[in-house]
């Protein structure tokens, strides 16, 4: 069964960069059917799509966020990573890892299994 | 990027049938998957593409998609069926692949 599972300081200071990783347990990051992505979620507010990476390095991000983040793949540690920099308040939220699994011809994508989630304080 | 617009919340008596919908130009092109999250957890996949369920999922649910609006159905709707439900499809606007959370609407069963 696959799991993921996030790790990284709980707390960062504005300004600074907010390094995650996801480490990948019970299947392979080097599966060419998956990308693997970075979803967060400010407290009490809703779900937004960071950025996902194949395991390949070909990476995508969300257009908002593209100048900040950087997402990168260790095959050999079977783990993937984000970095946002020059973080405010406005990066607080819980961040989760997820494998994304895109279907090109079928015209469907989706994230599945998630991460718990771990949480991220940007505060000095 | 474009938008994905839900209702922010509805109710439904229990055993009864809702249906949640999720509505944006970018679902004319590709399908919507759904979650569910309860408050504390992660969220979890409950519906992807046509109409397909993950193993695990109960056969309540089901999805279905016209024009620029995907749905979500929960037909028998049980007291653990309380909780957010949020859809994400990729986004059709630009030219490299971005994906889209919806606004999310929060289910009460009553």
């Amino acid at each position: 069964q696959l799991q993921l599972q996030e790790s990284g300081p709980g707390l960062v200071k504005p300004s600074e960069t907010l390094s995650l990783t996801c480490t990948v347990s019970g299947g392979s990051i080097s599966s060419s059917s998956y990308y693997w992505g970075w979803i967060r979620q400010p407290p009490g507010k809703g779900l937004e799509w960071i950025g996902s990476i194949y395991y390949s390095g070909s990476t995508y991000y969300n257009p908002s966020l593209k100048s900040r983040v950087t997402i990168s793949v260790d095959t050999s540690k079977n783990q993937f990573s984000l970095k946002l920099s020059s973080v405010t308040a406005a990066d607080t939220a819980v961040y989760y890892c997820a494998r994304h699994t895109v279907v090109v011809p079928a015209a469907m994508s989706w994230f599945d299994p998630w991460g718990q989630g771990t949480l991220v304080t940007v505060s000095s | 990027s474009s938008e994905l617009t839900q209702d922010p919340a509805v109710s439904v008596a229990l055993g009864q049938t809702v249906r949640i919908t999720c509505q944006g130009d970018s679902l004319r092109s590709y399908y919507a998957s759904w979650y569910q999250q309860k408050p504390g957890q992660a969220p979890v996949l409950v519906i992807y593409g046509k109409n397909n369920r993950p193993s695990g999922i109960p056969d309540r649910f089901s999805g279905s998609s016209s024009g620029n609006t995907a749905s979500l159905t929960i037909t028998g709707a049980q007291a653990e069926d309380e909780a957010d439900y949020y859809c994400n499809s990729r986004d059709s606007s630009g030219n490299h692949p971005d994906y889209v959370f919806g606004t999310g609407t929060k289910v009460t069963v009553l």
